[in-house]
């Protein structure tokens, strides 16, 4: 158990609609960091916050949002989903900070999501 | 051009035999750090190993070692005395740079098969 809870594990929902997909970083974390891992994509890097504001950001599409709340949990929000959504939503935390104590980024389980 | 690069799309090892999974990289930021992660049929992403820019060793964790050539650019993972339970994808990843930032880039994995 790497200590980072996502909610849900699987998704199942329709084209053009909205999904919030939902991370809990591990205690101790201020590091949210969002990725995409899709067939054709492989894994894709979408964005970060560090202790609630935004510190990077990836290959994430406009549909997409995210923001980390002050208690530290994340959330992604997929909007107009289209088929080619359908993918595995990794959410990971690190310490965060910098320097080189940020040696580990210990990743959620997932949230599998398909668009019909 | 790409970043992290596996050429080993697929690989097969004999139980309790070591395996060597190859992993290139390309960066011009003298700081940087070389992470590989397993990713079971499960779906998780389980961290396994760090290597930073400016380590002067190899790291190792229990059976896994990082084969860390830097003037080759390569972070190569060793597997010793393979289990049944290593079958899995395997990815190599780069964080450059030591913001706070932790954008890691993926390579396309290579997928383990240890044979009894």
């Amino acid at each position: 158990d790497s200590g980072v809870t996502q909610t849900p594990k699987h998704l199942i929902t329709a084209t053009g609609q909205r999904v919030t997909l939902r991370c809990s970083p591990r205690s101790g974390d201020l590091s949210v960091y969002w990725y995409q891992q899709s067939l054709d994509q492989g894994l894709q890097f979408l964005i970060q916050y560090y202790n609630g504001e935004e510190r990077a950001k990836g290959n994430i599409l406009e549909r997409f949002s995210a923001q980390q709340f002050p208690d530290l949990h994340s959330e992604l929000n997929l909007s107009s989903l289209e088929l080619g959504d359908s993918a595995l939503y990794f959410c990971a935390s690190s310490v965060g900070g910098r320097g080189p104590q940020n040696t580990e980024a210990f990743f959620g389980q997932g949230t599998r999501l398909t668009v019909v | 051009a790409q970043k992290i690069t596996q050429t080993q799309p697929g690989m097969f090892v004999q139980e309790k035999e070591a395996v060597t999974l190859d992993c290139t990289y390309d960066t011009s930021d003298p700081s940087y750090g070389l992470f590989w992660y397993k990713q079971p049929s499960s779906g998780e992403m389980i961290f396994l190993i760090y290597q930073g820019s400016y380590d002067q060793q190899n790291a190792t964790e229990g059976r896994y070692s990082l084969n860390f050539q830097k003037a080759r650019k390569s972070a190569n993972l060793v597997i010793s005395a393979s289990q049944l339970g290593d079958s899995a994808m395997y990815f190599c990843a780069m964080r450059e740079g030591m913001d706070s930032s932790y954008k890691l880039i993926f390579g396309s994995g290579t997928r383990l098969l240890v044979r009894p």
